[in-house]
């Protein structure tokens, strides 16, 4: 059974930063692409970023670029997202999800529960 | 970046057929993929590439695409189909992956 399981959220202060990650199982990790996707309280889904399954290429969206950093372990099955300069607008639930391709593509099989980032003073 | 562009609200009888759509310039050169979502819940991809179903998602979901424009239908639709869907796809240049806003089902 795959499973994504996201942790490193909470309340942060705005300019701060912090580190999401998340654990793997379930299927061969450095087989696929992975990537994270977030919502805002009441919207809808907002990709952020995505990495390939040697990490050759890595996409942010333009919202993030700059701030965020994805990187992936695959020795340990996991993936991370090192988020700095943290904004209000940054405020979400964040999703891990796995990529149904080792390449760069935009369909989703898999997601996590999802982890709430909150940026507030 | 380019965008997607969905109805916010689409209501369906119990049973019966419903098509939702999803526009955007980049349909002409990508394919969608479609996402449902519940409540509370983590969305679940039930359509992808030019109509392919997820192990465990029902056949009464289909996919298809037609210029600037791809659909998601329901036929004969239950309860259990009540939820949000989004669409997604690549931006015009390729680079980005991109949602539509989502579209409301209500099964009535």
């Amino acid at each position: 059974e795959v499973q994504l399981v996201e942790s490193g959220g909470g309340l942060v202060q705005p300019g701060r930063s912090l580190r999401l990650s998340c654990a793997a199982s379930g299927f061969t990790f450095d087989d696929y692409a992975m990537y994270w996707i977030r919502q805002a309280p009441g919207k809808g889904l907002e990709w952020v970023a995505g990495i390939t399954w040697n990490s050759d290429y890595i996409a942010y969206a333009d919202s993030v670029k700059g701030r965020f950093t994805i990187s992936r372990d695959n020795a340990k099955n996991s993936l991370y997202l090192q988020m700095n300069s943290l904004r209000a607008e940054d405020t979400a639930l964040y999703y891990c999800a796995k990529g149904l391709y080792s390449g760069n593509h935009q369909e989703f099989d898999y997601w996590g529960q999802g982890i709430l980032v909150t940026v507030s003073p | 970046s380019s965008e997607l562009t969905q109805d916010p609200a689409v209501s369906v009888a119990l049973g019966q057929t419903v098509r939702i759509t999803c526009q955007g310039d980049s349909l002409r050169n990508y394919y969608a993929s479609w996402y449902q979502q519940k409540p509370g819940q983590a969305p679940v991809l039930v359509i992808y590439g030019k109509n392919n179903r997820p192990s465990g998602i029902p056949d009464r979901f289909s996919g298809s695409s037609s210029g600037y424009t791809a659909s998601l239908t329901i036929r004969g639709a239950q309860a259990e189909d009540d939820a949000d869907y989004y669409c997604n796809s690549r931006d015009s240049s390729g680079k980005y992956v991109i949602f539509g806003g989502g579209t409301k089902l209500t099964v009535l």
